[in-house]
């Protein structure tokens, strides 16, 4: 079953303009964290944010933030102010286990976002 | 230097080969993984080691099989490797709170 669901499989956006990127997913868990990635065009993967589920705040990192919608069970990236290098694949990630460990991260299929100059 | 190292970047093996990914970090993780990628797909989580000698099956493990010496160190290795396993192949390591990832080997079996 599909755990992590990103329905947008692209995205444009313009120079300057926020940019929103949707993610859903299921669990029974209670506690769970929630990860952004972005994937570069050579295929590094870049940490942009995390949100745990314990956390009923919007996490912000720079320009980055997220919208957790947790009786939705979906959390949306939301990037400001986008900027062409800001273009690559991004990736929501699930991470069910608490305690001391991160345990299995279940990706997503990706968001490819192209912001236009 | 927070880092996971993966070798080699790029593999090239014939069908029915032997294959080993090798992947190393130095921040004495104790959870490492192998991902692989594929297009359209994300990253499909193939086995997942929580120490030494304490690894258990991902989602797709068929074909696959790890190895965890030092805590340092996992190995991903494909036994007589199949032309459906060409993929790009992730080792990772996490904190609690976040999951530091290799560049990724291209494997090519043909």
């Amino acid at each position: 079953a599909q755990r992590v669901t990103q329905v947008q499989p692209t995205g444009s956006s313009q120079w300057g303009e926020e940019v929103t990127l949707d993610c859903s997913y299921e669990t029974s868990e209670y506690f769970y964290r929630i990860f952004w990635y972005r994937q570069l065009f050579s295929g590094e993967m870049v940490f942009l944010i995390y949100q745990p589920s314990f956390d009923t705040q919007n996490q912000r990192s720079g320009r980055y933030s997220v919208v957790f919608q947790k009786s939705f069970k979906s959390i949306s990236l939301v990037i400001s102010a986008s900027q062409p290098e800001d273009s690559g694949t991004y990736f929501c990630a699930l991470s069910e286990r608490g305690g001391s460990a991160l345990g299995r991260l279940h990706f997503g299929a990706g968001t490819q976002l192209i912001v236009i100059p | 230097d927070m880092k996971v190292t993966q070798m080699p970047r790029y593999l090239i093996k014939r069908m029915g080969e032997n294959v080993l990914l090798e992947c190393g970090q130095d921040m004495s993780h104790e959870t490492m993984y192998w991902y692989r990628q594929d297009p359209g797909l994300g990253l499909q989580l193939i086995y997942i080691s929580y120490d030494v000698d304490s690894n258990s099956e991902g989602d797709i493990p068929k074909g696959y099989r790890v190895s965890r010496k030092k805590r340092e160190h996992f190995s991903l290795i494909l036994d007589s490797a199949k032309t459906n396993q060409t993929s790009v192949y992730f080792c990772a390591s996490s904190s609690l709170t976040e999951v530091f990832f290799g560049k990724g080997t291209r494997l090519t079996v043909v």
